[in-house]
């Protein structure tokens, strides 16, 4: 029971690189979100999906990019990584409106990100 | 538009006693909202939540949290703490109806709880 695995779990970039976190689940879910964690800024939302093909911005979607081509994934990349990116980075997966189960998200166990 | 707000950065609490963790919130429509509790190098997992119905509401680990509507208000409690419970807690909520409804929930900025023994 795997629940959503997010890889990798510790990178180190260089300003400038690029990169891309991946996000899977499987527990069938419509709706999916990165989230970055950042001390005394909580949770804050980057991109989000509410179904396979579909993406949308949240929160802090400025150098981020994001792409679900198919419903167990979620992509989230880094064309141009700066150190204000250093964080840790959260997915998580829930199921789409009109479930019984809609609004409670499940959570990776987190990417964390340094940009030197 | 939704919001959450935890006043409390840090709460400390002796082993045994109880514990009660402030989250209070502001929407447009009515709120579902959400406690859930991330461990070390954890990420976050689900304690409850209040949809409808009865205004106090049971989850994980013996938690509760009581939703009262006139302040706004979903603090989370437990009866008697364990030095186990010490963990980051966060609220969140999602505005249900009225123009700012939203399906995405908006999280505090999170509240860390020590249970000292």
């Amino acid at each position: 029971n795997a629940g959503v695995t997010q890889t990798p779990k510790f990178r180190v970039l260089k300003t400038g690189q690029s990169m891309t976190l991946l996000c899977a689940q499987d527990m069938n879910h419509e709706y999916m979100y990165w989230y970055r964690q950042d001390p005394g800024m909580g949770l804050r939302l980057i991109h989000y999906s509410v179904g396979e093909g579909t993406t949308a911005k949240g929160e802090v979607p400025d150098g981020y990019n994001v792409s679900r081509l198919k419903k167990q994934n979620f992509l989230l990349g880094l064309e141009s990584a700066a150190p204000s990116q250093t964080s840790v980075y959260f997915c998580a997966s829930s199921h789409g409106q009109g479930s019984s189960g809609a609004n409670v998200l499940t959570f990776g166990a987190g990417s964390r990100l340094t940009v030197l | 538009a939704q919001s959450v707000a935890q006043p409390e950065d840090q709460v400390n609490v002796a082993e045994g006693n109880p514990l009660t963790v402030k989250c209070t919130y502001s929407v447009s429509g009515n709120p579902y909202l959400f406690w859930y509790v991330q461990y070390p190098n954890r990420g976050l997992q689900f304690l409850l939540k209040y949809i409808t119905g009865d205004n106090l509401v049971k989850g994980s680990y013996g938690f509760e949290a009581e939703f009262n509507k006139s302040q706004t208000s979903f603090h989370l409690k437990k009866p008697s703490a364990l030095v186990s419970d010490s963990a980051l807690y966060f609220c969140a909520v999602r505005d249900t109806g009225g123009t700012g409804g939203s399906y995405i929930p908006t999280f505090g900025r999170g509240t860390s709880l020590i249970v000292h023994p």
